[in-house]
């Protein structure tokens, strides 16, 4: 069965520095990867997924991840972060007809 | 264009009791899926219905049931309330099959409160 680990529960990080946030999947196949943001009050948004292919995934609002298969992981990163990032922020892995989400990390941006 | 509606937005009940929650989808979306998102267990999803069929169902018990309509709105109920059915619970809607293949919409939740 697939699983998601999100190791960061909290992360803090000041507004303009890069920002990478952790992800590591278990699944026997290749798998379906997303990530998705949840801003306070609000529904989940999709900022990217890999499927297949290219292993950098550019998504929306700058966020780019790398799919790194020896690792198992599909980290999430932005080069310079805003005070509207602040949020949680959900990886997630598709296989076998059903979908798995990590725990979530919340981003706190200090001004 | 509107986006994922939940009714209601927020929901205190008591357990025992049963809850029908509902979801509408954005026009011309056929697929809705269901999650439950606790701080506990985080989270989790429910199903998936394409043209009134499920899909794909989760790993809850029998008293989590859905539907979807013709016009591609859905409901869930749950029967027989526990105190662990406290929870936000997302709809999210896509265009065609295979909705976690394709970008799924999420409407704001309906947070269930069991007292």
């Amino acid at each position: 069965a697939q699983s998601v680990t999100q190791p960061d529960i909290h992360i803090t990080v000041s507004e303009g520095a890069s920002l990478e946030l952790r992800c590591n999947y278990s699944y026997g196949a290749t798998p379906y990867l997303f990530w998705y943001v949840q801003s306070p009050g609000q529904g989940l948004q999709l900022l990217l997924k890999y499927f297949s292919g290219d292993t950098l995934v550019q998504g929306i609002k700058g966020f780019e991840a790398e799919f790194k298969r020896s690792q198992s992981s599909f980290n999430l990163r932005k080069p310079s972060v805003h005070w509207s990032d602040a949020a949680e922020y959900f990886c997630a892995v598709y296989g076998d007809d059903k979908i798995i989400f990590g725990k979530g990390t919340r981003l706190h941006i200090l001004p | 264009k509107a986006g994922v509606t939940q009714t209601p937005r927020y929901l205190i009940k008591t357990r025992g009791q049963q809850v029908t929650l509902s979801c509408s989808p954005i026009s011309g979306h056929r697929s809705v899926s269901w999650y439950q998102q606790t701080p506990g267990q985080g989270l989790q999803f429910l199903f998936e219905y394409f043209s009134e069929t499920q899909r794909n169902k989760g790993n809850f018990p029998g008293r989590f049931s859905g539907r979807q309509f013709s016009n591609s709105r859905s409901e869930m109920n749950v029967s027989t309330l526990e105190l662990g059915d406290s929870a936000l619970y997302l709809c999210a809607s896509s265009f065609g099959d295979r909705g976690v293949y394709n970008e799924q919409f999420f409407g704001p939740g309906t947070r269930l409160t069991v007292l």
